[in-house]
């Protein structure tokens, strides 16, 4: 079955950096389009990044863009976050999702495997 | 970018009584060329993360219980629960997959057992 395991979350002060990890089994990772998606204490779902399956395209939202990078290693089956100049903002439960392939229509937006989560909270 | 608005917030409904939640998208999610809507919907359990319930507006992910179901077209949607089981208290969001980037969310309506 699917697994999506993170890990690398913790505390960090407001302008550092810290790189949050998903590990990828039970399926041809390089086969999918991963994101990650966000959740702040208490509040809803946010978006923050794509990666295409083969890391040709990224794409990142408005609130990160320039300050976080995904990327992936698909010989090691790994999907990452790089998050620079953290702000108070960013604290929240990081999700390493992956997205559906339809079999009419292709690779979707539609997320049908999430991780667990790692928690990020940036604080002084 | 497209907002999605969910009504309402909160709902409380008795054990084997029909739920409804709404979305509305700010534009049009129906796709002309295959005449299909990139709507979503998931359930968030207390601790858990997000489990995919319906796609394609209507199409039932592998597994939900028959009870779920997802209708709707162009900007208003309905996720029905037809008879409300105690597993089914959770956090339920709309999320749209048709004009991205952003992909974007609903804000969430809590259902609660009344």
């Amino acid at each position: 079955q699917v697994q999506l395991v993170e890990s690398g979350g913790g505390v960090v002060q407001p302008g550092g950096s810290l790189r949050v990890s998903c590990a990828a089994s039970g399926l041809t990772f390089s086969s999918y389009g991963m994101h990650w998606v966000r959740q702040a204490p208490g509040k809803g779902l946010e978006w923050v990044a794509f990666i295409r399956y083969d890391g040709s395209n990224k794409e990142h939202a408005d609130s990160v863009k320039g300050r976080f990078t995904i990327s992936r290693d698909n010989s090691k089956n790994t999907l990452y976050l790089q998050m620079n100049s953290l702000r108070v903002e960013d604290t929240a439960v990081y999700y390493c999702v992956k997205e559906l392939y339809d079999v009419l229509t292709g690779p979707q937006e539609i997320f049908d495997y999430w991780g667990q989560g790692t928690l990020v909270t940036v604080s002084s | 970018d497209i907002v999605m608005t969910q009504s309402p917030d909160s709902l409380a409904v008795s054990l084997g009584e029909r739920a409804t939640i709404n979305c509305k998208s700010s534009q049009s999610l129906l796709y002309s060329s295959n005449n299909k809507n990139y709507l979503a919907w998931y359930q968030q359990k207390p601790g858990q993360p997000p489990k995919l319930l319906i796609y394609w507006a209507s199409t039932r992910e592998s597994g939900v219980p028959d009870r779920f179901s997802g209708s709707g077209s162009g900007t208003d949607f309905t996720l029905t629960i037809s008879s409300l089981q105690a597993e089914d208290v959770a956090v339920y969001y709309c999320q749209q997959y048709y004009n991205i980037p952003p992909i974007t969310f609903g804000q969430g309506t809590r259902l609660e057992i009344k």
